[in-house]
């Protein structure tokens, strides 16, 4: 079945440095996407959502990148902070779909 | 406060016993997702319902079971069909389907020995 991926599963950044992570995804009838933040022992939490009709959407130190034509999703975020270390995932939903399917994650560890 | 929650954080169960995991949401949110989450791994959605008494399988369904009598909860049974039980279960919850995201429980973590 269709799918969505990552292609690095772990990252390692200097404090301060921006950092990108990214997602391919396969299904091209998704449209909503959506990125979240996971710390170890938690539940995800939202960070950024962006739909099919635009390729950039900005948030706080965050931004997302769609590139429908290669199915490619990224999150660049700015001047990261050792409280950014986490695991970051990926999500996809077609919007006539009910469900939400996940990548695999990319740990993200920021070094002080 | 609005959200979700689960209930225990930590269980721990005997091979061959049911056990079932609480999720209750006061967001009033339509949706409802159960995944799971092995050690390094991404989520993989077990079961979800987007309506009072209507549920769905998701990609590994066996072993599991839900119910959805009332909007607000949605009670996962792992029962001891579920040949690797042990895991990491979070629960969603969501609007209903379209642009909206998924808020998540703290999640539970299910040990069996």
């Amino acid at each position: 079945g269709e799918s969505v991926g990552l292609h690095l599963p772990t990252l390692s950044v200097q404090e301060g440095d921006n950092s990108i992570i990214n997602c391919a995804y396969s299904n091209s009838a998704s449209d909503y996407f959506i990125w979240y933040k996971q710390e170890s022992g938690k539940g995800p939490q939202f960070i950024i959502d962006i739909r099919s009709n635009m390729d950039k959407r900005q948030g706080q130190r965050v931004t997302v990148l769609l590139n429908k034509t290669v199915k490619h999703l990224s999150l660049q975020i700015a001047a990261t902070q050792p409280g950014d270390s986490a695991v970051y995932f990926c999500a996809e939903n077609p919007v006539m779909g009910n469900d939400m399917r996940f990548g695999a994650g990319t740990r993200l560890t920021v070094k002080p | 406060d609005g959200g979700i929650t689960q209930s225990p954080k930590y269980l721990f169960r005997k091979e061959g016993q049911n056990v079932t995991l609480s999720c209750e949401q006061n967001l009033n949110h339509d949706a409802m997702y159960w995944y799971r989450q092995d050690p390094g791994q991404g989520l993989r959605l077990i079961y979800y319902s987007q309506i009072v008494n209507d549920f769905q399988k998701g990609d590994i369904a066996e072993g599991y079971s839900v119910s959805r009598e009332k909007k607000e909860s949605f009670p996962l049974t792992v029962t001891s069909a579920q040949k690797n039980p042990t895991a990491f279960y979070l629960c969603a919850s969501r609007l209903s389907s379209g642009y909206y995201e998924q808020y998540f429980g703290p999640g539970t973590r299910l040990t069996v020995t």
